[in-house]
C-alpha cells in the first residue's frame, strides 16, 4: 500500500493554457474523489467516481473542467483555458468502496498557480 | 445540504497545555463526522471519525472528540499538546445521501508555542 499519489506536485502555468493532473488511488479502491482547496479554506468537493463512472459533479466544476477515470484505475483532472481564479491545491482521495464507513485517504495534492 | 462551521480560525497554545477545537455541523439527515489534520506541505490525514455508537471517539496522537447530537457539535480535544501538533485541523461531515463526499469546515490553525 503506497498511498494515494498525485502528479505533478506543483504546476505553474500562464492564463489561458490547459493543464492536466493525475491521481493514482490506493490499489483496489473503487471510489475516487477530487477536491479543491484554496488558501485559508477547507477543501471543497469537485467530483467523484465509482470505478470508471463519474457519479456527481459539483457546481464548482465549470465546463472548463473535465475529469476521467478510464478503466477505474488512475484519474485525470483537466482544466482548459486556465484563469487566475483556478489557482488552488487540487486534492485527490480514494476509499475502498461506497460504504460511508470507509475512510477517504488523501494524496499530497497538486498546487496550481496561474499567472 | 450539509455544512460545517469551525468557530476558531487560529488557536495559539503553549506546549503541554490542553487544546479544544470547536466544530458545529448542520444536516437534515444522519451524518458521519471526521477530523483530519494537515501538516505543512502534506496531504490530509484522518485523526478520528464518528460513525455510530459511543459518542466519545478516540483517535491517533492522543486526540479525542465528542459527538453531541443535541448541540450538533463534534469538538476535538487533546489534554497535552506537543510542538509537533502544530498543523491545520479540519472538521468534516459526510452522509450516504450525499454520496459520501466530505463537506469540510474552514479549518483551525493550531500553533503550539514552547
Amino acid at each position: 500500500d503506497t498511498g494515494v499519489s498525485q502528479d505533478p506536485r506543483h504546476k505553474i502555468t500562464k492564463r489561458g493554457q490547459n493543464v492536466t493532473f493525475r491521481c493514482d488511488p490506493i490499489s483496489e479502491h473503487n471510489r475516487l474523489y477530487w477536491y479543491r482547496q484554496t488558501l485559508g479554506q477547507g477543501p471543497e468537493f469537485l467530483t467523484y467516481f465509482q470505478n470508471e463512472a463519474q457519479l456527481e459533479k459539483s457546481r464548482l466544476l465549470s465546463d472548463r473542467f473535465s475529469a476521467e477515470r478510464p478503466k477505474g484505475s488512475f484519474s485525470t483532472l483537466e482544466i482548459q483555458r486556465t484563469e487566475q481564479g483556478d489557482s488552488a491545491m487540487y486534492l485527490c482521495a480514494s476509499s475502498l468502496s461506497e460504504a460511508p464507513t470507509d475512510t477517504q485517504y488523501f494524496g499530497p495534492g497538486t498546487r496550481l498557480t496561474v499567472l | 445540504a450539509q455544512s460545517v462551521t469551525q468557530l476558531d480560525s487560529q488557536v495559539p497554545v503553549f506546549e503541554e497545555a490542553p487544546v479544544e477545537l470547536r466544530c458545529n455541523y448542520s444536516s437534515s439527515v444522519s451524518v458521519y463526522l471526521f477530523w483530519y489534520v494537515q501538516y505543512p506541505n502534506q496531504g490530509l490525514q484522518l485523526l478520528l471519525k464518528y460513525l455510530s455508537g459511543s459518542t466519545l471517539v478516540k483517535g491517533i496522537n492522543g486526540f479525542e472528540a465528542e459527538f453531541n447530537k443535541s448541540q450538533t457539535s463534534f469538538h476535538l480535544r487533546k489534554p497535552s499538546v506537543h510542538i509537533s501538533d502544530t498543523a491545520e485541523y479540519f472538521c468534516a461531515v459526510s452522509g450516504t445521501a450525499a454520496g459520501n463526499k466530505l463537506t469540510f469546515g474552514g479549518g483551525t490553525r493550531v500553533l503550539v508555542k514552547p
